[in-house]
């Protein structure tokens, strides 16, 4: 157990939709990254928050956004979802930059 | 672009025989490398890292080489076990515009056979 906690583990919606996912760091970690891994593209950095502030931004859609809140927890929202973005969402925690990064165990998003 | 390459997707090894997995990486800017583990339908372990000032780092069966000349790192596992069957990844993080978010290899599927 990373000590990451996402929710929730699966998530089935349509085309068009909007989703919510929800990661908790380790307790003490200010870093959290989220990460994206489909079939075709592996595992794909998508933003880094550091402590409430958007740290690092990577290949990551306009339809995409995430926030971290004062708690430490974050959120990535993705909206008008498309076939393409069923995949797997992890998110990571990390106390400094560069260091370890430990991942939660994912959430897997199905669009149909 | 992919700036962390595994070119081996799969190995094979019998149980009791060391595991050599190879990862490949082309920006200079990297300084930090990781190797993690992953079981289908769980998130990616950490197992060990190596940081460029050094070129080994020894973690009970698992060992990981770096050669900043080559851009070449490799994850070394003595003795294999059947538990050790999963998918590793080589990630990648440096300075500049690389601190903080990882770059990962495709992964390679390894499997330890009794």
């Amino acid at each position: 157990d990373s000590g990451v906690t996402q929710t929730p583990k699966h998530l089935i919606t349509a085309t068009g939709q909007r989703v919510t996912l929800r990661c908790s760091p380790r307790s003490g970690d200010l870093s959290v990254y989220w990460y994206q891994q489909s079939l075709d593209q592996g595992l794909q950095f998508l933003i880094q928050y550091y402590n409430g502030e958007e740290r690092a931004k990577g290949n990551i859609l306009e339809r995409f956004s995430a926030q971290q809140f004062p708690d430490l927890h974050s959120e990535l929202n993705l909206s008008s979802l498309e076939l393409g973005d069923s995949a797997l969402y992890f998110c990571a925690s990390s106390d400094l930059a560069p260091d370890t990064q430990y991942f939660g165990p994912g959430t897997r998003l199905t669009v149909l | 672009d992919q700036q962390v390459k595994q070119n081996s997707p799969s190995l094979s090894v019998q149980e009791g025989r060391i595991s050599i997995l190879n990862c490949d990486y082309t920006n200079s800017m990297f300084d930090y490398f990781l190797w993690y583990k992953k079981y289908p339908a769980e998130g990616p372990t950490f197992l060990i890292s190596i940081s460029s000032i050094k070129d080994k780092n020894e973690d009970g069966r698992f060992t990981v080489f770096l050669n900043k000349s080559a851009k070449h790192l490799s994850l070394h596992i003595v003795p294999s076990q059947p538990g050790d069957s999963a998918v590793y990844f080589c990630a990648a993080s440096g300075r500049g515009s690389t601190l903080g978010r990882l770059y990962f290899g495709r992964g390679t599927q390894l499997t330890v056979w009794p």
